[in-house]
């Protein structure tokens, strides 16, 4: 079945330092989209992005489907963007996505 | 106003013992609704998924079950709880050709 790999596992930076996690899947996708889980288990869509490159806020995502590989680029980052970041790609059926383990990001002041 | 709500907000329960988690989508016209589950240091997975009123797909099985007795609420059961149900229980909704699926706050289930 459709797999889904990220890293690292986890990250820790300094304020204002920028993140880059990679997420990478087995079989083509044809939608992409990245997730933002708080501490408390609460989930938040960041970005949806089965090509290209797109930007919302500080972050950017790049997706080459080819070469089945994603990037999140988060840029200055703050004490509130800890948390895990979740890589997820569908199966081809209604909203069945496939979510890799996470990206679990720590951000200090 | 929140589009989505889950209740309980965390649930403690015996093995054995029955279980009803629930969600409630406001302000959307047939929306797809889906049940995931995440256990502690795991990843999520779907378990169930709807797309009409009355009609419910199973994704994995886990000896839970759901339905969906109205079109803006979705259900998720069973009779008989086991260890193994223990997790974060969360329901999500999309449109019809929008691929982006938006969560609820989750549901806490510890099983003892």
């Amino acid at each position: 079945g459709q797999q889904v790999q990220q890293s690292p596992a986890s990250l820790v930076l300094q304020e204002g330092e920028n993140a880059e996690l990679q997420c990478n899947f087995s079989s083509t996708a044809t939608q992409l989209q990245w997730f933002y889980q708080s501490p408390g288990g609460s989930l938040v869509s960041l970005l949806s992005n089965p090509s290209g490159t797109k930007h919302t806020g500080r972050l950017t995502s790049t997706t080459v489907t080819k070469e089945r590989r994603s990037s999140l680029h988060i840029s200055s980052s703050q004490t509130t963007d800890s948390g895990t970041y979740l890589c997820a790609i569908d199966r081809g059926v209604v909203g069945q996505l496939t979510f890799g383990r996470g990206t679990r990001l720590q951000v200090y002041a | 106003a929140q589009t989505i709500h889950q209740w309980p907000v965390a649930e403690i329960k015996a093995v054995g013992s029955p279980l009803s988690l629930g969600c409630t989508i406001k302000g959307k016209s047939s929306p797809n609704l889906y049940w995931y589950w995440q256990a502690t240091g795991g990843t999520l997975q779907q378990l169930f998924y709807s797309i009409t009123v009355g009609q419910v797909e199973s994704v994995v099985q886990l000896n839970l079950s759901a339905s969906r007795p109205k079109d803006d609420q979705f259900i998720l059961s069973t009779e008989k709880l086991l260890l193994s149900h223990s997790g974060f229980y969360l329901c999500a909704w999309s449109l019809s050709g929008d691929e982006r699926l938006f969560f609820g706050h989750g549901t806490k289930l510890s099983v003892l």
